[in-house]
């Protein structure tokens, strides 16, 4: 089985860096996946990491340590609109596995 | 091009009904998931279509649940006497070939309420 834990709720001001932490425990491994969700609305998809390091895309980044079942998601140069809910899912690499096993979900509220 | 679309975008039906949700998936994706986002929670897995493989559906919480899909394209997930803890946003996502990196976009998802 899987268990992913981040944290309930962040606030952070417009225009400040927030750092959305994950950390999991799976059985496999075959990659983690940020993604942006505002209220009502779809998951859309943020990034995507699978060997250990940083990734940069833009304003954000995502960050894996394999080895310490971690990763973080870095959101620079924040804007209202970065107000949402930010999950983080891992995909197994057992069997014929291919969904994903989301954590609860960080709400994000970024303050004028 | 289109992204995942889904109907109802919104369905209330009264406690034992049944009901109908569809998922249409990005053209010329293979893989097509079905996930239940409930109040609060995180999303949870219900079943996995690849191409004409078995469906993988070890994520159905009842014998209540079944999903089809027809013609490799279209599916339909049916909620038999739907209880009111069925009440969930139901999301469906497709993937262009269900490999081990592929990337899942997500549709705007079914809002269920059962009365």
């Amino acid at each position: 089985g899987q268990n992913i834990d981040q944290p309930t709720e962040m606030t952070a001001t417009e225009g400040a860096i927030v750092q959305i932490n994950c950390t999991y425990q799976t059985s496999g491994f075959n990659g983690l996946f940020w993604y942006q969700q505002h209220a009502g609305e779809a998951p859309t998809f943020l990034s995507y990491n699978v060997l250990d390091g940083l990734e940069e895309k833009g304003r954000f980044s995502s960050f894996l340590s394999r080895s310490k079942g971690y990763s973080y998601l870095l959101l620079k140069e924040l804007q209202m609109k970065d107000s949402a809910s930010y999950l983080c899912a891992v995909r197994d690499s057992s069997g014929s596995a291919r969904q994903l096993t989301f954590g609860s979900g960080t709400q994000l509220t970024v303050l004028p | 091009g289109a992204g995942v679309s889904q109907s109802p975008s919104n369905k209330v039906t009264e406690k034992g009904k049944d009901v109908e949700l569809r998922c249409d998936p990005i053209s010329g994706h293979t893989a097509l998931y079905w996930y239940r986002q409930s109040l609060g929670q995180g999303l949870e897995f219900l079943i996995y279509f690849q191409g004409n493989s078995a469906p993988d559906k070890s994520g159905l919480p009842s014998d209540r649940f079944s999903a089809e899909r027809t013609g490799g394209s279209v599916s339909t997930l049916t909620i038999q006497r739907t209880q009111q803890e069925d009440s969930a946003v139901y999301l469906c996502a497709s993937s262009s070939s269900g490999g081990a990196f592929d990337t899942q976009y997500f549709g705007p998802g079914t809002r269920l309420t059962v009365l």
